[in-house]
């Protein structure tokens, strides 16, 4: 069974200030995704990462992607308010695309 | 583009009564998910479609949820009868197929008195 564990699952932290946010799964995967979402909001798409060794970069936030260490990591430079948010990785498979397996997120609370 | 309409936003019901949720996709989206996101946790997959059909259905728990997508669009997500822990908000989301970033609606949050 594929598990997905995120850590720290609470940050806070000072704006100007830089910090990473670890996503762990325990099996082989094909596509890991990286959403935010806003309280009581919907779960917004940031990252999809597809091989070893991508990065792709929005903004503040970084990602990254080590396959054979079966981890990502989502990087926050310079952070301001507008990036308090959960945070959640999700991984799937090529045989069963689309059967995205959650973290329970990291909740971010950026203070001035 | 239009997002995923979901509706309703809230609902209020009690133990043992039962419930009904609706989902719109994304217009050409062919593939269809239902999510449970209980208060703390990642969200959950319930159920999966392509088109009208099921791929995935395996977390659904089946003596009291249902789910169907009979024209191969927009969706209803049953819950007969409810129970506390079926509190939740309820996501719907869609991509063009099962490889591709999903697209999420604001969910329907139900609460079990």
């Amino acid at each position: 069974e594929l598990k997905v564990e995120q850590n720290p699952l609470f940050l806070s932290m000072q704006e100007g200030k830089n910090y990473t946010i670890y996503c762990n799964y325990s099996t082989t995967s094909d596509r890991l995704y990286w959403y935010r979402q806003d309280p009581g909001k919907s779960l917004e798409s940031l990252f999809v990462l597809l091989s070893n060794g991508a990065v792709k970069q929005e903004g503040r936030l970084m990602a990254s992607l080590d396959t054979k260490a079966r981890l990502s990591t989502l990087h926050i430079t310079a952070a301001v308010h507008d990036l308090s948010a959960t945070y959640f990785c999700a991984v799937d498979t090529n045989t069963n695309a689309g059967k995205s397996t959650f973290g329970d997120g990291t909740t971010l609370t950026v203070k001035p | 583009e239009a997002g995923v309409a979901q509706s309703p936003r809230y609902k209020i019901i009690e133990k043992r009564q039962s419930v009904a949720f609706w989902c719109n996709p994304i217009s050409g989206h062919a593939t269809l998910y239902w999510y449970q996101q209980i208060l703390g946790q990642g969200p959950k997959l319930l159920i999966q479609f392509q088109n009208n059909g099921v791929v995935d259905d395996s977390q659904l728990p089946k003596d009291r949820f249902s789910a169907e997508r009979l024209k191969g669009v927009d969706s209803t997500l049953k819950i007969q009868p409810a129970k506390l822990e079926d509190s939740a908000v309820y996501l719907c989301a869609s991509s063009l197929s099962g490889a591709q970033p999903q697209h999420f609606g604001d969910g329907t949050r139900l609460s079990i008195l």
